[in-house]
């Protein structure tokens, strides 16, 4: 499980404030991803990266931002955010974008928007 | 579009008695398959995969999940039920695209819960 770390593990936020969450790959992986878990839902796709290269944006709000530095590093910075936003928020790396490559992910960042 | 159903939101099982968590998949093309699992306050992790060839495949803590092309499933077993297998379970499906995407596409999760 320490393949992919993320902090904080655990955030409460207001509407107005701006923070960032970080994800961190040990694996020598090229490609990262940002999820999102909502109770009764499926896992959401938000953010895709290859080779620090964005490929992939589902359509997420603005206020949502994701940077990734180089292939270990991943960053989804937050601000103005909404009550709906609070959620399981998972970063998850694979080797590279091959449809049967393993995604591996952490432990989540616990977001909470009051 | 790709897209997977688990039907069962809770599957209740005895300890020490065969479990199934079901998984039916609809794709335009050959599927890669996956199962994960969550635990309380956990990420997802992997349990097995199913790319090509042998239908049957083996995966970690003794989970096994069986691809059948023409029920498009692939539904979750082990043989044994232990208390340590109760948690949240998901399949995933995902298809090579002409762009290089791997999107993995969830299910919303079958709880299990195994009895002592």
């Amino acid at each position: 499980e320490t393949g992919v770390t993320q902090t904080p593990r655990h955030l409460v936020m207001g509407m107005t404030n701006k923070k960032s969450l970080k994800c961190e790959q040990h694996l020598g992986h090229n490609a990262m991803y940002w999820y999102k878990q909502s109770a009764k839902k499926p896992l959401e796709l938000m953010f895709v990266y290859n080779f620090k290269e964005q490929t992939e944006n589902n359509s997420v709000p603005s206020r949502f931002s994701p940077e990734c530095p180089n292939s270990s590093h991943l960053f989804l910075h937050l601000h103005t955010l909404q009550p709906e936003d609070s959620a399981l928020y998972l970063c998850a790396s694979s080797q590279d974008r091959g449809g049967g490559d393993t995604q591996y992910f952490g432990p989540g960042t616990r977001l909470t928007v009051l | 579009a790709q897209s997977v159903a688990q039907p069962e939101d809770q599957v209740n099982v005895a300890e020490g008695n065969p479990l199934t968590v079901k998984c039916t998949y609809s794709v335009s093309g050959n599927p890669y398959l996956f199962w994960y699992v969550q635990y309380p306050n956990r990420g997802l992790q992997f349990l097995l995969k199913y790319i090509t060839g042998d239908n049957l495949v083996k995966g970690s803590y003794g989970f096994e999940a069986e691809f059948n092309k023409s029920q498009t499933s692939f539904h979750l077993k082990k043989p044994s039920a232990l208390v340590s297998d109760s948690a949240l379970y998901f399949c995933a499906v995902s298809l090579f695209s002409g762009t290089g995407a791997n999107n993995l596409f969830f299910g919303t999760g079958t709880r299990l819960t195994v009895i002592p």
